[in-house]
């Protein structure tokens, strides 16, 4: 069964320092998703992309956030300058477009991501 | 706007027992609803989910819920529980956008 894969599993930065978390959304979908958990919390939605686009974001995805889909299978989170609160689990997602809109959410196992 | 109230950070139930996790939801328009499961170290798996049809769902392994538009409710059971169903589970709801607003989640703990 097709699934979403994430890498790295676990990332350590230092404070300061850029990060990029890479996703592979299922190869038929095309929307793509970033949320994040912070330990303990619930999952919280950064962005939604379509067409090579951000079709939507929340207050959280500020400026030191961008995603991009370098080619045809990839799709990457980057924070410039990371912060001690940006240290969560990352959590990538895609879905298919169906007449209805975007169609159920698959997600991938996450990026653990620790900035010291 | 939509949200989601899941009761109970945490639920205990024996092996063999009903379980039972609660989620209530708002939305300004007809909702999708949504349980997720997420076992450790892996991410969010889909359950199962409502979209306007049948408002009694089945999902996988042995789950269902049951849309109660009065009660603004999408609470998730099982008949038996089984010690591999320890996990976090999550409720969502989708209300007029793709973007799934998520509960905090409820742990449900298994005692043999």
């Amino acid at each position: 069964e097709p699934e979403v894969t994430q890498t790295p599993s676990h990332q350590v930065t230092q404070m300061g320092q850029e990060v990029i978390l890479r996703c592979v959304p299922i190869s038929n979908h095309l929307y793509f998703y970033w949320y994040r958990q912070i330990l303990g919390q619930k999952v919280e939605f950064l962005v939604s992309f379509y067409n090579n686009e951000i079709s939507e974001k929340s207050e959280i995805f500020d400026d030191q956030f961008s995603v991009e889909r370098p080619d045809g299978s990839n799709f990457t989170l980057k924070i410039r300058s990371t912060k001690l609160e940006d240290s969560a689990m990352y959590f990538c997602a895609s879905s298919e477009l169906t007449n209805l809109g975007a169609d159920t959410q698959y997600f991938g196992p996450g990026t653990r991501l620790t900035v010291l | 706007a939509q949200s989601v109230t899941q009761l109970g950070s945490h639920v205990s139930v024996s092996e063999g027992a009903l379980v039972l996790l609660r989620c209530n939801y708002s939305s300004s328009v007809p909702p999708y609803l949504f349980w997720y499961v997420q076992y450790p170290n892996q991410g969010l798996q889909l359950l199962l989910k409502y979209t306007s049809a049948a408002t009694l769902v089945k999902g996988i392994n042995g789950f269902e819920a049951e849309f109660k538009k009065s009660e603004t409710s999408f609470h998730l059971t099982k008949p038996s529980a089984h010690m591999s169903d320890a996990a976090e589970y999550f409720c969502a709801v989708e209300g007029g956008s793709y973007i799934p607003t998520f509960g905090r989640g409820t742990s449900l703990i298994v005692h043999p």
